[in-house]
Parts: structure tokens; sequence; C-alpha cells
């Protein structure tokens, strides 16, 4: 069965300072992988997804994410934070059929 | 435009209680998706319709009906509500199978329910 695992649940940072984010899956077979952002009271947006081709995606608001099939990672980056990244973060990831499987999602909280 | 838009935004209820949620979308998308978000801000998927016949059927209470009347719209009606249906509850929408690429889900607002 596929599963998502985020092992940062909380993380505090400051204004300007780098971001990385895990994201680790369990599937053995082609899978399609998302990351969503979703601030306080609203819904989910999508940051970023990876389908195919460079494993380096780049997304909206600066974000990028690695794609390394090896490790089963697709961890989120961002080299400098700014107060109004200040959200939740999910990695979902799908294969072959419609269902998206959710991380447990990153809490992020960025001070000034 | 609302893209993805659901109602009522919160919902205030007795255990018990019948209600609906209503889900709509104006981007002419296939399918169709309902998420429940916990306490914790665990994300669930529930059902998928695509062009009105259910694909996606999770271990959901069958007390939880989705309900398709057309490929734009998508209702959940929940019976007889516990203190545990308490969440908030995403509806989706996407162009065919998300599998394929450039067919990411978009999401509602949510609405949040609450038992009591």
């Amino acid at each position: 069965a596929q599963s998502v695992s985020q092992h940062n649940h909380h993380v505090i940072l400051s204004e300007a300072a780098s971001l990385e984010l895990g994201c680790n899956y369990s599937y053995g077979g082609t899978v399609n992988l998302f990351w969503y952002v979703q601030y306080p009271g609203q819904h989910l947006q999508l940051l970023l997804k990876y389908f195919s081709g460079d494993p380096l995606v780049k997304g909206i608001k600066g974000f990028e994410a690695e794609f390394i099939k090896s490790k089963f990672s697709f961890n989120l980056r961002k080299p400098s934070v700014q107060w109004s990244d200040t959200a939740e973060y999910f990695c979902a990831v799908n294969g072959d059929t419609d269902k998206l499987i959710f991380g447990t999602g990153t809490r992020l909280q960025v001070f000034p | 435009d609302t893209a993805v838009s659901q109602t009522p935004k919160y919902l205030v209820t007795q255990m018990g209680n019948d209600k609906s949620i209503k889900c709509e979308q104006n981007l002419g998308h296939d399918t169709m998706y309902w998420y429940k978000q916990d306490s914790k801000k665990f994300l669930k998927i529930m059902f998928s319709y695509n062009n009105k016949e259910l694909i996606i059927n999770e271990t959901v209470p069958n007390r939880f009906s989705p309900k398709s009347p057309d490929k734009a719209h998508l209702n959940l009606h929940i019976n007889s509500l516990e203190l545990g249906d308490s969440a908030v509850y995403f509806c989706a929408s996407s162009r065919q199978e998300t599998s394929r690429p450039g067919n990411e889900q978009f999401f509602g607002p949510g609405t949040r329910l609450t038992v009591l």
C-alpha cells in the first residue's frame, strides 16, 4: 500500500533562513509526487508537482523539490523563507490511481 | 471567479442530525473528490467520482453518501451525525485522472463541521 511520511511535524525558522522539509514515500511502481500548502484558514494550494523528467522541480513562490528515486524521497526546499511562508505543508503521492495519499503535514512557523 | 466552491463554510449541528455539504466546480473537470481533514490536520480521501460515476470509495461509514447530480457537482450527505464526524471536509476536482500529467487536484475552501 502507498504511504507518505513527513518526519518534520513542526519547524520554526527565522526569516531568511533556508528550509528543507522531508518527504518519503512507500510505493513500488511509478509515482507522481506533489507538495501542497495550506495557509492559515485557507484551502490547499499546489506548490509543485513531479510526474517525470528533470527530478529537480521548481514551483511557485521560490519553492523547489528534488525527487530522489533511490531514496524514495521528494524533499521541499526554499533558500530563504519569509514570514508569509508560515503555513502547513503537505506532501502527497499517487501511483496509477486517482487516489492522492497525503503525509501528515509539517507546520512551518517563520518569525520576523 | 471561484474554481471549486463549497457550502456552507461552517456547519454546527447536534448529534443524530442529517446534514449535507455541497460542492461545485466551474473548471470543466471530470473528476471530483471528498477529503476529510481531522483535528491533527491529517487529510484522507473519502470518495471520488468521474463523470457522475463512483470511482473511489474508501472505508467510510455508510452514513456518508456522496451524490453527483452532474459532473460539476458532488454533494456529501451525512446521516445520524456523530461526534467523531467533526472535521474539515474538502472537495476537490481534477481534469480526468490525477495520475496523468497535468491533472493536479484543485481544492475547495473547506467546510468545518462541528458536531455537538
